[in-house]
């Protein structure tokens, strides 16, 4: 079982529109982080976040952590093709120290 | 400042041969884990390792796989007698003491093919 999920597994959208992906567990985590991942390459650190309702924005991307610190989001404002790639949800619980629990990852076409 | 450095890239294998995997953390980090990526499957975490200790290895196989993180040199990730099973990309992160449990930085990957 996984114990972080990603919603949707697959987008694909027009360019300009906007999009909402969600992670949401049943546990609580003292931290989230949101990676996008291109095709053969490693995960890129977008954020990071910390405090439950914490909201943090990266120019058209903005990250939410849910107030129970069990669920976040990732929101894009008109989408651009350069925003194609795999997001991927990952957390750390303060039960184990380290190791980064993943979601299976969303992934996002944008259209030209 | 370089990032994570993992080689080879790509690492081709026959069945029961030995798959060695390399990782340079970036300068000043003391603190590796290691991922699998299957297809179709999210990163799953392996093991943790600090120079000279294994941290956390719940997530490695019993048999076949080992990791280490010596004093010099990179940490290396050994998988003995592959299997076609053990296709699959490879990742390296690293963090600094401060952000152990905060956050991580990847590397390229390595992707093993067993054939």
């Amino acid at each position: 079982t996984q114990l972080l999920e990603q919603s949707p597994q697959f987008l694909s959208i027009q360019e300009g529109e906007n999009l909402t992906v969600y992670c949401n567990s049943s546990s609580v985590f003292s931290s989230l982080q949101w990676y996008r991942q291109e095709p053969g390459e490693g995960p890129v650190l977008l954020v990071t976040v910390v405090t439950g309702g914490e909201v943090k924005k990266l120019k058209r991307l903005t990250f939410q952590f849910g107030d129970a610190r069990k669920d976040s989001s990732l929101h894009i404002t008109a989408a651009q093709p350069g925003d194609t790639g795999l997001y991927l949800c990952a957390g750390y619980r303060g039960s184990t120290l380290g190791r980064l629990y993943f979601g299976r990852g969303t992934q996002l076409t944008v259209w030209p | 400042n370089a990032g994570v450095m993992q080689n080879p890239r790509h690492l081709v294998r026959r069945r029961g041969q030995e798959a060695r995997l390399r990782c340079s953390p970036m300068k000043g980090h003391s603190h590796v884990y290691w991922y699998r990526q299957l297809p179709e499957e999210g990163l799953k975490f392996m093991v943790y390792l600090q120079k000279e200790n294994i941290i956390d290895e719940s997530g490695m196989p019993k048999e076949r796989f080992s990791a280490e993180f010596p004093k010099e040199g990179p940490s290396i990730l050994r998988i003995q007698q592959v299997v076609r099973g053990d296709s699959a990309a490879y990742f390296c992160a690293s963090s600094p003491p401060s952000m152990v449990n905060t956050e991580a930085f990847f590397g390229q990957g390595t992707r093993l093919t067993v054939v």
